[in-house]
């Protein structure tokens, strides 16, 4: 367990709507980072918040957003959604310097889109 | 921006030895790590490496060489749960920058 808790789990949704994605990093850790992983694909960086700001932002569709609350948890917002959306979608978490380039990922939430 | 390389399968008998290979483009560097995920889990950091060398951990051990922009994971004792995805990843900068990940190399560990 790394302490990263994610939910849903599992989403099964329609084309064009919206949905939320939530986690919740390890206690203590101020960062938090979005990545998504498609089908026989690497972990595609998103989007990192750092203590309640952006910090830096990958190859983030327009249609999704993200956003860190001062309790310092997350929530991935995923809008209008196409079918190649669907994709398991991981949140991770660091110290403010993760020197080893240690992540803690959670379990990931599988979003599939019909 | 960065890229990295490394292969897409590779097959190794339980109890061998093998060895995985990244190649990486940045434009800085600081550090390069390795991932493993089993199937529908959570990728799980295995190893660092920020200066030349080998690094070991038990039956794992990562290796990297800065001037060749090269580093590989090489796994001893292989265990069929070893079956799994491994990934590169690198930092480009000693803030607070995101993980770039490589594509993963799916190993399999065959009897």
């Amino acid at each position: 367990d790394s302490g990263v808790t994610q939910t849903p789990k599992h989403l099964i949704t329609a084309t064009g709507q919206r949905v939320t994605l939530r986690c919740s990093p390890r206690s203590g850790d101020l960062s938090v980072y979005w990545y998504q992983q498609s089908l026989d694909q690497g972990l595609q960086f998103l989007i990192h918040y750092y203590n309640g700001e952006e910090r830096a932002k990958g190859n983030i569709l327009e249609r999704f957003s993200a956003q860190q609350f001062p309790d310092l948890h997350s929530e991935l917002n995923l809008s209008s959604l196409e079918l190649g959306d669907s994709a398991l979608y991981f949140c991770a978490s660091s110290v403010a310097v993760p020197n080893t380039g240690e992540l803690f990922f959670g379990e990931g939430s599988r979003l599939t889109v019909l | 921006g960065q890229s990295l390389e490394q292969p897409s399968e590779v097959t190794a008998v339980e109890g061998a030895i093998v060895q995985i290979n990244c190649t990486y483009q940045t434009s800085g560097f600081y550090g390069l790590s390795w991932y493993q995920q089993h199937d529908g889990g959570a990728p799980t950091f295995l190893s660092y490496n920020g200066l030349d060398g080998l690094e070991e951990t038990g039956r794992f051990s990562s290796f990297l060489s800065r001037s060749d922009s090269y580093g590989y994971l090489l796994l001893q004792e292989l265990q069929m749960k070893d079956s799994a995805s491994y990934f590169c990843a690198v930092r480009d900068d000693k803030g607070n920058t995101p993980l770039v990940f490589g594509k993963g190399t799916r190993l399999s560990v065959i009897a």
